[in-house]
């Protein structure tokens, strides 16, 4: 059984960092492409990083470049989000997300449970 | 502002059918067959639905259903339960960026 178990959230001030890791289970992880996603309380899902499977393509929304790290371990199974000079509005639950390519589209059909990252003072 | 533009509400009673449209350009949904569908309880993970425009995970019921025409991609849900009642969103790959694009989602009343 895939699954996919977020870790790393929680209350943070303004400035500060946070580590999201994200353990993979059930399926080869250094085959698959990740991805992390957000959704801010009450709103819409947000793309946040792309990362190839065995690292060599990484991709950040405008919002989070520069200020946040996409990484993975593939002998550890686990994908992780380095996130420095935090803000409020990077309040939201970050969840990870497997990327599955067909040879004529790609989707994403595993998610994990998310973790809540909370930017306040 | 969202990419993919969806309505924010849709609703229907049980038995009865819905469509959720996501309207987006030649540079994404018009463009490539990577629409995606992600059903959403509250608090709870998305759930892939519909991926490929119109191709159902195992485990999908039959009553959900993707399509496509031009710039827009389409979602319907037929035989409504209960249990359908959720918020809806669509996505799409666009050749300037892979990380994608999502609509703002819909949120499907059963009434």
């Amino acid at each position: 059984e895939v699954q996919l178990v977020e870790s790393g959230g929680g209350l943070v001030q303004p400035g500060g960092s946070l580590r999201l890791s994200c353990a993979a289970s059930g399926f080869t992880f250094s085959s698959f492409e990740m991805n992390w996603v957000r959704q801010a309380p009450g709103k819409g899902l947000e793309w946040v990083s792309y990362i190839a499977n065995r690292g060599s393509s990484i991709y950040y929304a405008d919002s989070v470049r520069g200020r946040f790290t996409i990484s993975r371990d593939n002998a550890k199974n686990s994908l992780y989000l380095q996130m420095n000079s935090l803000r409020a509005e990077d309040t939201a639950v970050y969840y990870c997300a497997r990327r599955y390519c067909s040879s004529t589209a790609c989707t994403h059909d595993y998610w994990g449970q998310g973790t809540l990252v909370t930017v306040s003072s | 502002q969202s990419a993919l533009t969806q309505p924010p509400s849709a609703s229907g009673s049980p038995g009865q059918s819905v469509t959720i449209s996501c309207t987006g350009t030649r540079s994404d949904v018009g463009g490539y067959n990577y629409v995606s569908w992600y059903q959403q309880h509250p608090g709870k993970a998305p759930k892939l639905m519909i991926y490929e425009v119109s191709k159902r995970p195992s485990g999908v019921p039959d009553r959900f259903s993707g399509s496509k025409s031009g710039n827009t991609a389409s979602l319907t849900v037929s035989g409504l339960q209960a249990e359908d009642e959720a918020d809806y969103y669509c996505s799409s790959y666009t050749g300037s960026n892979i990380l994608g694009v999502f609509g703002g989602g819909t949120k499907l009343t059963v009434l």
